[in-house]
This record gives structure tokens, sequence and C-alpha cells, in this order.
């Protein structure tokens, strides 16, 4: 079974911070690897997609991803409360016929 | 452009009924995915349909079920409805035929009593 395992959190920030969110996924042959957020009660959104090792930055986010060590991040600068929710990582499977979603890191910025 | 779109938004249903759900995805897109979220476990890949055809399967049971019409648009059948299938269902969409970047409709919360 390919798993994807995320710290349920809460994470709590202050405004302004960084917040780190973390991923380790099981399946050693993924190529896809995104991140959506969800706010309480609403549909996930794709905010980040990665594919290479290394960095991956759009605007306050930046996703980083290692292959090597099974692992994928999401940097969010200058946290705001707008950016609380819960973030989900998301890996594809080796055919890419499906994604595998992770419970989730819940995300709280006070300000 | 519209989003994906799901209907009902709420559906209450008792223990051994059928249950269907329907979605219809971005115009132009061909590919659509069920996926099951429940409280605590997280997304749940259910079905994928792309060009009328079931293309992969999650581990659920058979008694999950769908299809997918000339228009993309789909459907999620589940029978003999049991407590734990209260969830949320949701559906995405994608253009392209592998798991791509995946655009989620609002949800059909579904209540077994």
């Amino acid at each position: 079974q390919k798993e994807v395992e995320q710290n349920s959190g809460p994470l709590s920030v202050p405004e302004g911070a960084i917040a780190s969110l973390n991923c380790t996924y099981s399946d050693r042959v993924s190529q896809s690897f995104f991140w959506y957020r969800q706010y309480s009660g609403k549909s996930p959104e794709l905010i980040m997609s990665i594919y290479s090792n290394g960095d991956k930055e759009d605007g306050r986010f930046t996703a980083q991803l290692n292959k090597a060590s099974q692992y994928v991040s999401l940097l969010i600068r200058d946290s705001q409360p707008s950016d609380s929710a819960t973030y989900l990582c998301a890996v594809s499977n080796q055919a890419g016929t499906a994604l595998i979603f992770g419970k989730g890191t819940t995300l709280s910025v006070s300000s | 452009e519209a989003g994906v779109t799901q209907s009902p938004t709420h559906l209450i249903k008792t223990r051994g009924q059928q249950a269907t759900l329907r979605c219809s995805p971005i115009s132009g897109h061909t590919s659509v995915y069920w996926y099951q979220q429940a409280l605590g476990l997280g997304l749940q890949f259910l079905l994928w349909y792309d060009e009328g055809e079931e293309r992969n399967r999650g581990n659920f049971p058979p008694r999950f079920s769908g299809r997918q019409f000339p228009n993309y648009s789909s459907e999620l059948n589940v029978n003999a409805l049991e407590l734990e299938d209260s969830a949320l269902y949701l559906c995405a969409s994608s253009r392209t035929l592998n798991v791509n970047i995946q655009y989620f409709g609002a949800g059909t919360r579904l209540s077994v009593l």
C-alpha cells in the first residue's frame, strides 16, 4: 500500500513568519507531486506542482523536492491569516493513474 | 469558464438505500475522478473515468460504481449504503489521460442514517 504521510498539526505560526509543511511518500518511483489547500468546508485547490528535485517558487510559496529522501515540502513565506487552512500533499502513483493524498496538515496563522 | 459542478450538495439516505451523485467536468476536460473524504481518513481515491471508460479503481468494494457519459459528465452510484459511507464525495476533472492537474468540485455531502 503506497502511502503519503503528513504531520496532522495543527501547525501554528504568527503572521509574517515562515510556515514549513512536510510530506514523505513511500513509492520510490513517484514522479509528480502536488500541494493542495483546503479551507474548512471547501474543496481542495491546487497551489503548487513539482516534478524535479530542487526548489520551485511561486510568489510566497516554495515547493521543495528530494526524491532520494522521498520528501517534499512546502514553505509559505510572510504567512497571512488567510493562509490558515489544511494543506494536502498528493503524489502520483507509478503508472500515473491515481493521486495518493496525505491526510493533510492544518495550518493556523495568528494575527 | 464554469468549474467542476456537483449535485446534489447534500444527500441524506438510510442504510441499505442507493445513492447517485453527479459531476460535470470543466469544459474541455475528458477525465473525471471521484474521491471520498471521510472524517479522519483524508482523501481516498475511488474511480477514474476517461473517454467513457473506467481507467482505474481505488480500494473500494464493488457497490461503489459509476459511469461517464458521452458529454464527459459522470455519475457515482453507491449501493447498499452503510453508515460508514457517510462522507464528502469530491469529483475532480483534468485535461489529460494521465493523472495531472486536477480541479475539484465543491462536493456532495452524503449522510447515511
